[in-house]
This record gives C-alpha cells, structure tokens and sequence, in this order.
C-alpha cells in the first residue's frame, strides 16, 4: 500500500503568494518522521522541514511551514511569499520509527512559480 | 560542516559496459549511506543503504551493487548495464539522531545516467 500520498501532480502560483503542497500518509506506528524535500531542474533533492509524529507545534523553516494534521494523516507543506526559485519538484517523505524502516517518498508535486 | 559528493555528473555508457559511480562524504564520521534512483518523472527507489564499513543492504533485486571500502564512501557498480539503468542517482547520508523516525537524509547532487 502507498504511504505517502500527493495528489497534486502540478500547482501553479503567483509570485508573493502563499501556496499549500497537498501530502497524506499511512502508518500504524506511533512514531514517524514527516520530511518535505525541493528538487529543483538540477536535480538535488534539498531538505525542507521535518515533523516529528510526537511534536506538538507545527514545525516552521522561514517562508516553509508543516500543516500537520495527526487525525487526518495529513502533512501539508506551506510556502508563504513565493519566490520564482521556488520553482521545482517537491517531495513529502516519511520514516517510521520502530523495526526496520526506510524512507519513503511520495511522487511529489511540481510547483511553478509566475511572476 | 558536512558535505556531500557524487561523481561523475553525467555519464553515457552503452549497453554492457561496467559502471561505477561513488559518493563521499565530509565533515561527519559512521554515517548512514544511501543509494537511490529516480526514473525521469518519477520518484525515489531506494537501491542500497549501508550502516557501516562493509555493510550493504540491497533493497531491490537488480543488476547493480554497492561497496563501502571506508567510513564515508559509498560506490555503486555494475559488472554489465542495461537499458533499464538509465536514470538519475542520488546518493545520501544521515546520522542517528537519537530516533529513526528523526534521522534526516541529506542528498548529493546526482549522477545523471544514460545507457545507449
């Protein structure tokens, strides 16, 4: 079964807006880590921002924020203010904490950014 | 600070030909190491990871192998490619961080494969 689900194959935004990347998981296990990652047309893959399952706020990186909605399974990545670099592919990724686990990737979402 | 790199950056190699691709990493010591795939417009398969010298563990049945010959480098070989390799590879790292779940991964910034 797929873990990590983002629905929205394309957004598009207008510059100094605010945007949400859409992100759901599925896991049984208590403890699990929720990570965003940008990859840009070079092809790094850039860390974002990390959730921890047991972290009561919503974690925040500058312009990035995690709507993290633990009923609902959701973690949605927010880019406030966007800037035409934030042009790229992103990633929502999870970890789960007990027994052996990987990091799994969800198919990500390109983000196009008009001036 | 740790830093991370992958060579070569592209590569074109034809059908059979062997295959080696490594990744080093700086400034940290017994890191975690990953080996990943993307297929153009896909998302991340992870190959191999490794935990320590000489430990490999292969997530997907391929073609394609790994090695750590020392703390902070990873290669990854094949003795015959094919078709089917090209793609996009990123190495990772990470360090325990107290959790699993929190262990972050840290990426390179690729090597862009084609196999004719």
């Amino acid at each position: 079964a797929q873990k990590i689900t983002q629905t929205q194959p394309g957004m598009f935004v207008q510059e100094k807006e605010a945007v949400t990347l859409d992100c759901t998981y599925d896991t049984s296990d208590p403890s699990y880590g929720l990570f965003w990652y940008k990859q840009p047309s070079s092809g790094e893959m850039i860390f974002l921002i990390y959730q921890g399952s047991y972290d009561q706020q919503n974690a925040t990186e500058g312009r990035y924020s995690l709507n993290f909605q633990k009923a609902r399974k959701s973690a949605n990545l927010v880019i406030s203010a966007s800037q035409l670099g934030d042009s790229a592919m992103y990633f929502c990724a999870m970890r789960e904490g007990s027994g052996y686990s990987t990091l799994t990737f969800g198919k990500g979402t390109m983000l196009l950014v008009s001036p | 600070s740790q830093t991370i790199h992958q060579w070569p950056a592209t590569l074109v190699q034809p059908v059979g030909s062997p295959l080696s691709l490594e990744c080093t990493v700086e400034g940290t010591s017994n890191p975690n190491l990953y080996w990943y795939r993307q297929a153009a417009g896909r998302g991340l398969q992870l190959l191999f990871y490794s935990v320590g010298i000489g430990q490999i563990s292969s997530e997907v049945p391929q073609n394609l192998s790994a090695s750590r010959p020392q703390d902070r480098q990873f290669i990854l070989s094949s003795k015959k490619l094919l078709l089917s390799d090209s793609g996009f590879y990123l190495c990772a790292w990470s360090v325990w961080q107290g959790s699993r779940a929190a262990e972050t991964q840290y990426f390179g910034p690729g090597t862009r494969l084609l196999v004719l």
